[in-house]
């Protein structure tokens, strides 16, 4: 059983131009969000990340929306530069914290010029 | 300040062999966790450490794997004996406190391939 899911296994998207990650998760019990990135023959990095308390975060070019609603989260990255290629991943925890995480399967991001 | 060391980062072995990985945290973290990744997959907690103190390990297959963290700094992982789905990558991560919203520090993680 997926509990997070990212349904888009890749991206291509223009240097300039903004993307879109999409996330979506089914346990209601998650209530801190997370995306990472990782780079081939790295571990993942911690991008940014999202409490159920709030529906959106901004760090510099990343954004990240939180609809509970709709158990959805999306990650924005404006404008989208060739080093943000990567694997990103979403992932989710029901204690508030990163002490259990759920990751989704990722999505290749891929930043062409 | 150096990250998280993991060695070894490849690791080919036949079946029914032993195998195990280790992975010092970044100094002063109090948390290690130990994840694995399979192939096209997320990673998946398999233990977290608090200090010396395996305090979730409910997602480690424990008739084959085994964790320890003597000293509550760095761990080793072991597998025994590896079968062929144990191929993934395992991945080391640390952090100050599991109790506060601070992100995980992932090492490069040990690539397992099992023959």
């Amino acid at each position: 059983d997926q509990q997070v899911k990212q349904n888009s296994p890749s991206l291509s998207v223009q240097e300039g131009r903004i993307s879109i990650l999409n996330c979506d998760y089914t346990n209601s019990m998650f209530d801190y969000f997370l995306w990472y990135k990782k780079y081939p023959a790295e571990g993942p990095t911690f991008l940014i990340s999202i409490s159920s308390i709030k529906d959106k975060n901004e760090d510099g070019r990343f954004t990240v929306f939180l609809n509970k609603s709709a158990k959805h989260l999306s990650l924005h990255i404006v404008p989208s530069q060739p080093g943000d290629s990567a694997v990103y991943f979403c992932a989710a925890s029901e204690t508030g914290t990163a002490s259990k995480l759920t990751f989704g399967t990722g999505t290749r991001l891929q930043v062409t010029l | 300040e150096a990250g998280v060391v993991q060695s070894p980062r490849y690791k080919i072995i036949e079946k029914k062999q032993p195998v195990a990985f280790w992975c010092n945290p970044i100094s002063g973290h109090n948390t290690l966790y130990w994840y694995r990744q399979n192939l096209g997959q997320g990673p998946e907690l398999l233990i977290r450490y608090e200090n010396e103190e395996a305090v979730d390990d409910s997602q480690l297959p424990k008739d084959r794997f085994s964790a320890e963290r003597l000293k509550g700094v760095d761990s080793t992982l072991k597998i025994q004996p590896a079968e062929l789905g144990d191929s993934a990558v395992y991945l080391c991560a640390s952090s100050f406190s599991s109790t506060n919203t601070g992100e995980l520090f992932f090492g490069e993680g040990s690539r397992l391939t099992v023959l």
